[in-house]
């Protein structure tokens, strides 16, 4: 069956920093998303991406991150000058349509 | 935006045990998914159900959209059902959504 996979499992960087963050959606799918979990914490969604663009974003979302679609297959997001709050797992997933999403395995982010 | 509530926030059951999960939510939906995340943090999904019941071996589910609920079911519980269940929705075009708190399950053998 196919899957969304994620790259790198884990990351760990120093404050300030910038990391990016990768996905490889499921190849037949046209919608892409990232969310975040903080340890412990309910997941929150981040932005979704649709035809080259983003479609919608959340409060969180803000000039801190991007995301990219840099080849047709890799679907990335990065945060620029990481702040220790941005410690949190990252879910990258994927769907068809507006419905039934996929979620990938997640990066471990530790920002010290 | 919409909320979501589900309860209970926790449940410890026997091995064997049945269950029922619930999540509602504020406005009406044009997508509904139930999740199980397991203890290496995976979100593994479960069902598609914005409407309608569904069934896949001892789990089923049912959501009654007019009443803006979902409900979980959980038949002869294992202890490899234990972990967080979240129920996520969505009413946007661009198929954003908002996952409840989570109901934390813990089957003991």
């Amino acid at each position: 069956e196919p899957e969304v996979t994620q790259t790198p499992s884990h990351q760990v960087t120093q404050m300030g920093q910038e990391v990016i963050l990768r996905c490889v959606p499921i190849s037949n799918h046209l919608y892409f998303y990232w969310y975040r979990q903080i340890l412990g914490q309910k997941v929150e969604f981040l932005v979704s991406f649709y035809n080259n663009e983003i479609s919608e974003k959340s409060e969180i979302f803000d000039d801190q991150f991007s995301v990219e679609r840099p080849d047709g297959s890799n679907f990335t997001l990065k945060i620029r000058s990481t702040k220790l709050e941005d410690s949190a797992m990252y879910f990258c997933a994927s769907s068809e349509g507006v419905r039934t999403k996929y979620f990938g395995p997640g990066t471990r982010l530790l920002v010290l | 935006g919409i909320q979501v509530e589900q309860s209970p926030p926790d449940l410890i059951l026997q091995e064997g045990a049945n269950s029922t999960l619930r999540c509602n939510f504020s406005d009406s939906v044009n997508n509904l998914q139930w999740f199980h995340q397991n203890p290496w943090g995976q979100l593994i999904n479960l069902f598609y159900i914005p409407s309608g019941t569904k069934q896949n071996g001892r789990l089923s589910a049912t959501t009654v959209a007019t009443e803006r609920y979902s409900l979980l079911y959980i038949s002869s519980s294992q202890t490899t059902d234990s972990g967080v269940y979240f129920c996520a929705v969505g009413n946007t075009n661009a198929g954003k959504s908002t996952f409840g708190d989570g109901t934390t399950l813990t089957v003991k053998p």
